[in-house]
C-alpha cells in the first residue's frame, strides 16, 4: 500500500531557526514528489515540485530534497519567519497525471 | 495563470438536502479534475478524479451515488452531495490539471450539515 508519512506532525519554533520538515514514502517508485502549504480554513498553495529524475528544487527560503532510495523528502525551511505559520503536506505522485497521495501534514508555527 | 475557484467557499444546510460545490480552472482548460475531502486536522483525501466527458472514478469506500460528479466541460465541474447528513459535514477542495499534469487546487468549501 502506498503511503506517506510526516514528522513531525506539529513543531514550533523562534523566528529565526533553520528548520526541517520530513516526508517519508512506503513506495519508492515515485513519479513526482511536491510540497504544499495550507493556512487554516484555506486551499494548498504549491510550494516545491521534485521530478523523479531531480535530487532537489530551491525557491527563495525553501528547499526540498528527494532520496527514492531511502523513500525520504525533506523541506529545509531557512531563516523561519511567522509569515510561514502554516500547515506544510507533502505529497507523493506515482505515475503520471496520477493521484497525489498525502501526507498528514506538519503544522508550524513560528514565534515572534 | 492556473487559478482554480470553487463555489461556494462555505455552505451550512439541513440534514436530508443536497448540496452542490463548483469547481472551475479560470484560464486554463482542465482535461482533468480531482475531488478531495478534509477533516479537520487531517489531511486531504482523494474522493474521486473525473476526466471531461466521461464518468467519474471513484476512490474505495466512497458512494457514487451520494457523491455525484459531473466534468461536463474543460473548465467546470460539480460535486453534488445528496441527502446531505452530519457526517459530511468537511472541507471539500477540488484540483485540476491540464497539459502539464500538474495540478492546481481550489480554495476548498466549507460544508456544514445541520
Amino acid at each position: 500500500k502506498q503511503e506517506v508519512t510526516q514528522i513531525p506532525a506539529a513543531l514550533s519554533v523562534p523566528e529565526g531557526e533553520n528548520l526541517v520538515l520530513n516526508c517519508s514514502f512506503t513506495d519508492s517508485a515515485i513519479y513526482n514528489l511536491q510540497w504544499f502549504r495550507q493556512d487554516p480554513g484555506k486551499g494548498l498553495t504549491s510550494l516545491l515540485l521534485i521530478q523523479s529524475s531531480q535530487r532537489e528544487q530551491t525557491s527563495g527560503r525553501l528547499n526540498a530534497s528527494l532520496d527514492k532510495s531511502s523513500g525520504r523528502s525533506t523541506l529545509y525551511i531557512a531563516a523561519s519567519q511567522p509569515g510561514d505559520s502554516a500547515t506544510y503536506l507533502c505529497a507523493a505522485i506515482y505515475n503520471q497525471g496520477g493521484k497525489l497521495i498525502f501526507g498528514q501534514g506538519t503544522e508550524l508555527s513560528v514565534k515572534p | 495563470g492556473a487559478v482554480v475557484s470553487q463555489h461556494p467557499s462555505w455552505v451550512i444546510c439541513k440534514s436530508g438536502t443536497s448540496v452542490k460545490i463548483e469547481c472551475r480552472s479560470l484560464d486554463f482548460q482542465a482535461t482533468t479534475m480531482f475531488w478531495y475531502r478534509q477533516f479537520p486536522k487531517q489531511s486531504l483525501m482523494l474522493m474521486a478524479t473525473s476526466n471531461e466527458g466521461s464518468k467519474a472514478t471513484y476512490e474505495q469506500g466512497v458512494e457514487k451515488d451520494k457523491f455525484l460528479i459531473n466534468h461536463a466541460s474543460l473548465t467546470l465541474s460539480t460535486l453534488t452531495v445528496t441527502s446531505a447528513h452530519p457526517e459530511d459535514s468537511s472541507f471539500y477542495i477540488c484540483s485540476a490539471s491540464g497539459s502539464a499534469d500538474t495540478q492546481y487546487f481550489g480554495p476548498g468549501t466549507r460544508l456544514t450539515v445541520l
